[in-house]
């Protein structure tokens, strides 16, 4: 998973750089795949998915790498900008069975 | 469109107190799900609904129930309410289940419950 106990994950960039935000999925089984961002007081929001027969999938400023070999899964912000700023979760669905991790918390600074 | 919509946003209960926090949506969504959010956790799903009338168990369902009676309204209760129980809860809706059929979940704003 992504992280344990209270304390998220931090990722510091600067205004502009890309973000590379990691997820560590638990299920080999899990064929399909999002990116929910989060910020303060919100709640989740759709960034951007991906199917299990896929290794990458852009959007909009954004991509998510799918490496099914070791389980893991990136989403790429191109350009960061302040607003981007929030916590980044990723989920994993098997069997309409979705598990969400806990998040990175995204900082950006001007 | 509001999408999805939570009363109370915020709330404070005394241990054994009961309530109901109600869930709205405004996109005609067959599914319907409550989760629960706690400090370094990730989203647990307590209860979800497939359509009006039908509610089913999710991964945390124990202390709460669910009524989906109306198509757009998804209600989780607290019986009897316990420290345990505090955290952000976040209703969500979607088109169908989300799958790999790319059923995008759509969440409400949350609710802070705090039960002393």
């Amino acid at each position: 998973g992504e992280s344990v106990g209270l304390h998220l994950p931090t990722l510091s960039v600067q205004e502009g750089d890309n973000s590379i935000i990691n997820c560590a999925y638990s299920n080999s089984a899990s064929d399909y795949f999002i990116w929910y961002k989060q910020e303060s007081g919100k709640g989740p929001q759709f960034i951007i998915d991906i199917r299990s027969n896929m290794d990458k999938r852009q959007g909009q400023r954004v991509t998510v790498l799918l490496n099914k070999t070791v389980k893991h899964l990136s989403l790429q912000i191109a350009a960061t900008q302040p607003g981007d700023s929030a916590v980044y979760f990723c989920a994993e669905n098997m069997d309409n069975d979705m598990r969400f991790g806990a998040g990175t918390r995204l900082t950006v600074k001007p | 469109n509001a999408g999805v919509t939570q009363t109370p946003k915020f709330r404070v209960l005394k241990t054994g107190q009961s309530m109901t926090l109600l869930c709205a949506q405004d996109m005609n969504h067959e599914y319907m799900y409550w989760y629960r959010q706690d400090p370094g956790m990730g989203l647990r799903l307590i209860h979800y609904s497939v359509g009006e009338g039908t509610t089913a168990k999710g991964e945390v369902p124990d202390g709460y129930n669910v009524s989906r009676l109306k198509k757009q309204n998804f209600l989780l209760g607290l019986e009897s309410a316990a420290p345990s129980q505090t955290s952000v809860y976040f209703c969500a809706s979607s088109r169908g289940f989300g799958g790999p059929t790319g059923n995008e979940q759509f969440f409400g704003p949350g609710t802070r419950l705090t039960v002393l």
